[in-house]
């Protein structure tokens, strides 16, 4: 168990419709980072924050928005879904937002898009 | 912009063999690299990492890896492995220094391991 903690597990939804994917980062850990994996893609960076910033952007498309609270945890949403976007949600954290340190990995969000 | 291949999508191995997945990257500056474990249903595990030093690091599980900056290369090593060590294995190459950490994953080895 990294300490890092997503909801839901399981998401299943239909094209078009807007799904939020929640995560907690370690205690004490400020930054947060998505990243998607699909069949196609690959394991992808998405965003990154740091202390409720955001601090570094990857492939992420303008459907997806995310956004740190100040309570640390994290949120990203998805909208106007399309099957290509069906994948494996990851939410890392780490202690600071450099490479330096430890990105730890949640279990995932699995999103079914039908 | 970085990237990482790993040229093996599916190894095999007997349980006590030795093991060595092969990573290849490309990256302007000097590389953070990493390699990290990924069992079924489970998130990322980093196994190492390296960012300058001694070119031979050592990780969790008793893994290795060596960097070799003349062949763009980050290969994982493990002397004897284990049937727990089934799973997939992804190198990684990381932007940013101590800004911000954007991580690029090759596609990734599944690891087989026969009793």
């Amino acid at each position: 168990d990294s300490g890092v903690t997503q909801t839901p597990k399981h998401l299943i939804t239909a094209t078009g419709q807007r799904v939020t994917l929640r995560c907690s980062p370690r205690s004490g850990d400020l930054s947060v980072y998505w990243y998607q994996q699909s069949l196609d893609q690959g394991l992808q960076f998405l965003i990154q924050y740091y202390n409720g910033e955001e601090r570094a952007k990857g492939n992420i498309l303008e459907r997806f928005s995310a956004q740190q609270f100040p309570d640390l945890h994290s949120e990203l949403n998805l909208s106007s879904l399309e099957l290509g976007d069906s994948a494996l949600y990851f939410c890392a954290s780490s202690v600071s937002s450099g490479l330096n340190n430890e990105q730890f990995f949640g279990p995932g969000t699995r999103l079914t898009v039908l | 912009a970085q990237s990482v291949t790993q040229p093996d999508i599916h190894i095999t191995v007997s349980e006590g063999a030795s093991l060595e997945l092969r990573c290849n990257y490309s990256y302007g500056a000097t590389p953070y690299l990493f390699w990290y474990v990924q069992s079924p249903g489970q998130g990322l595990q980093l196994l190492l990492k390296y960012f300058s030093g001694d070119t031979l690091v050592q990780g969790i599980k008793g893994f290795e890896a060596e960097f070799k900056r003349s062949q763009s290369s980050f290969n994982l090593r493990k002397p004897s492995v284990h049937w727990s060590d089934a799973a997939e294995y992804f190198c990684a190459v990381g932007a940013g220094g101590t800004s911000y950490g954007k991580l690029t994953f090759g596609q990734g080895t599944i690891l087989t391991v026969h009793p």
